[in-house]
């Protein structure tokens, strides 16, 4: 079955612009979350989303932003790029047995 | 979520077994120990998850001592191909906690 697709796989903002990534999850799997990893920080989780809700959230500032859709697919938009948000954005999906499934992640990079 | 510990970096040779041990002494009664690994610019990949004693899969073992403070991961005759960053995660599989908090990792260097 197809895996988590995420959406584009390479992006190029200017400080100052907003950016939108998009996440496809596993068919089937209601739980999606997200993930900002940099050199400096590692992995960071974001938020997770369940059924259109959002369920848990990470110590981001708001400029940070997600949502959901009813066939699951997710998208996280950051607002006012700053030069530190570039980075690796990774989402995940998971079902109903443990076990998260990751996407090849978007890379974003502000100049 | 409990704290993992585990060492930065190994070195290993293409063939040998390699033991990746991580330490998890706040590790609460309901959490779960899940090992991924990365590539670079990849997403984690789930390798192998246990609650307690050993879990063995196509890829990977996991021991898990009785006190369940530390956790190895064994990865058996390694090749070029496994070289990678491994991350050890502790967590409860209850949906309130459903994040990951990932720690620093330890990349694993397979040489010819």
């Amino acid at each position: 079955k197809a895996g988590v697709t995420q959406t584009p796989r390479y992006l190029i903002k200017t400080r100052g612009q907003q950016v939108t990534l998009s996440c496809s999850p596993i068919s089937g799997h209601r739980s999606v979350s997200w993930y900002q990893q940099t050199p400096g920080q590692g992995l960071q989780f974001l938020f997770e989303y369940f059924s259109e809700t959002q369920r848990n959230k990470g110590n981001f500032p708001g400029r940070f932003s997600g949502r959901q859709f009813s066939n699951s697919r997710s998208e996280m938009n950051v607002s006012t790029l700053e030069l530190g948000d570039s980075a690796l954005y990774l989402c995940a999906s998971r079902g109903d047995s443990y076990g998260y499934t990751f996407g090849s992640g978007t890379r974003l990079t502000v100049v | 979520l409990a704290k993992t510990t585990q060492p930065i970096s190994m070195d290993s040779y293409e063939g040998q077994e390699v033991n990746i041990t991580c330490s998890h002494n706040n590790i609460a009664t309901n959490d779960y120990i899940t090992w991924y690994q990365q590539f670079p610019s990849q997403g984690p990949r789930f390798i192998i998850q246990g609650y307690k004693t050993k879990v063995t899969n196509e890829v990977a073992s996991l021991f898990i001592p009785a006190d369940r403070k530390s956790s190895t991961l064994s990865l058996p005759r390694v090749s070029l191909s496994d070289t990678a960053v491994y991350y050890c995660l502790v967590g409860s599989r209850s949906g309130a906690t459903n994040k990951l908090i990932f720690g620093t990792g330890t990349l694993l260097a397979v040489q010819p």
